[in-house]
């Protein structure tokens, strides 16, 4: 079975451009999130999808990040414009249920470097 | 509101030491907790969890973590460091209710040394 999977894996822009990265859950998995670690610091939770909608949007840091999910299946994170504080590794996690203390799957990342 | 830390962003240890890498945490329910590890170039992959049933919880690669409420810690430990474990720990807790998303630490890399 597929795990978490990540595109691209890695993304060079420069300051101002937009950037898109995508994340295709493990099949079946209802919940999907978004998380970022920004170099040297803790992988903050940025959001979370179950199916289609947005369940906690609380940790998307500005209004330039917009996250979708349609069709309940892969999701997409845009960041437009790209500042240079949007470097670092998102990653996408997904689960199949919610319960308290199960476990989330990870994908590898998609490191971001802005320039 | 819940969180981690973890003392120590880098911690060094020779092939064959003991590993003890120290999670401390903070939640106003009882929670549930995770350690997690990313080895170079990969994802994240979790190790282990507590999630109240034994405190000394066992997980891959020989790796262990004790959970001791007295002492809101969590730390993971592995009798003989190999140089496979090279590779960043995270830890991360879930508070036992009012909200699924776990809270990660500054994470923790560990060095070994032939």
């Amino acid at each position: 079975e597929a795990g978490v999977t990540q595109f691209p894996s890695h993304s060079v822009i420069e300051k101002g451009q937009t950037v898109t990265l995508r994340c295709d859950p493990i099949s079946g998995h209802d919940n999907l999130y978004w998380y970022r670690r920004v170099m040297g610091k803790e992988i903050k939770f940025l959001l979370h999808f179950v199916k289609e909608s947005k369940q906690d949007e609380s940790g998307m840091p500005n209004n330039r990040f917009l996250a979708e999910r349609t069709g309940g299946t892969y999701s997409t994170l845009k960041v437009q414009p790209a500042e240079l504080e949007d470097s670092g590794v998102y990653f996408c996690a997904s689960s199949q249920d919610r319960v308290y203390g199960g476990t989330i799957y990870f994908g590898e990342g998609s490191w971001l470097t802005v320039v | 509101a819940q969180s981690v830390t973890q003392l120590g962003s880098h911690v060094s240890v020779s092939e064959g030491a003991l590993v003890l890498l120290r999670c401390n945490y903070s939640s106003s329910v009882p929670p549930y907790l995770f350690w997690y590890v990313q080895y170079p170039n990969q994802g994240l992959q979790l190790l282990l969890k507590y999630t109240s049933a034994a405190t000394l919880v066992k997980g891959i690669n020989g790796f262990e973590a004790e959970f001791k409420k007295s002492e809101t810690s969590f730390h993971l430990t592995k009798p003989s460091a190999h140089m496979s474990d090279a590779a960043e720990y995270f830890c991360a807790v879930t508070p036992g209710r009012g909200s699924y998303i776990p809270t990660f630490g500054r994470g923790t890399s560990l060095i070994v040394h032939p």
